[in-house]
């Protein structure tokens, strides 16, 4: 596609409940990042993709987060069990680059997460 | 653990005015910085500086890497509206796998 495209744009979800996420990167772009963006706070690592392999998983905050990648292109992020503290701007990105660099990265427009 | 702070949190200008946004790191085997527009959702690349790429400078914006003081700076000028955002920067830190460190970011607002 011409641009990181994620989906969806917003969704307020019950404590408890299970929520996923997804993000359809740049065709051709091997590497794919998840990140989350709290009010206020910087964007926070959660998970790197190369392929359909997850290198460094460092970031996902606990168990009930998981993330996986198919076919080298499309990701889901799935957080089970949600909690109020799971709201954020859960922000994902692509690059061209393979294993060593990621240099610039290009970012979808985020999913916005509300948990009640 | 790496680490990025931006300074100030935030700040307001008058437009026509010039402002210069601070980016510190602690990083292990630092190899790139890239500084981030961020105006509603999605961030967008302004500038990547690295060792062979110190300055950088694009119209009224433009960028240093200190490596000496592991920093950088971010100036405009003759700032508008339009300059209004948040402003990330980010450092890479290569290791088992390549990811980019972010601060937490410049709240930039550019008044009439």
């Amino acid at each position: 596609g011409a641009g990181v495209s994620q989906s969806p744009s917003n969704k307020v979800t019950e404590k408890g409940k299970d929520v996923e996420l997804r993000c359809d990167p740049i065709s051709g772009h091997t590497a794919l990042y998840w990140y989350r963006q709290s009010l206020g706070q910087g964007l926070e690592f959660l998970i790197y993709f190369q392929g359909n392999s997850a290198p460094d998983k460092s970031g996902l905050p606990s168990d009930r987060f998981s993330a996986e990648r198919t076919g080298g292109s499309v990701s889901t992020l799935t957080i089970q069990r949600t909690q109020q503290e799971d709201s954020a701007v859960y922000l994902c990105a692509s690059s061209p680059s393979g294993w060593g660099s990621p240099g610039e990265l290009f970012f979808g427009e985020g999913s916005r997460l509300t948990v009640l | 653990e790496d680490k990025v702070v931006q300074s100030p949190l935030s700040l307001v200008v008058h437009e026509g005015d010039t402002v210069t946004l601070n980016c510190s790191y602690e990083v292990t085997n630092f190899r790139s910085l890239l500084w981030y527009k961020q105006e509603k959702k999605a961030p967008t690349f302004l500038f990547m500086l690295t060792s062979s790429g110190i300055e950088k400078k694009s119209g009224r914006l433009s960028s240093i890497l200190d490596k000496k003081e592991l920093s950088s700076i971010l100036n405009i000028t003759a700032t508008q509206t339009g300059d209004s955002a948040i402003y990330l920067c980010a450092v890479e830190a290569p290791g088992t796998a390549s990811k980019l460190t972010f601060g937490t970011g410049t709240r930039l607002q550019v008044t009439l």
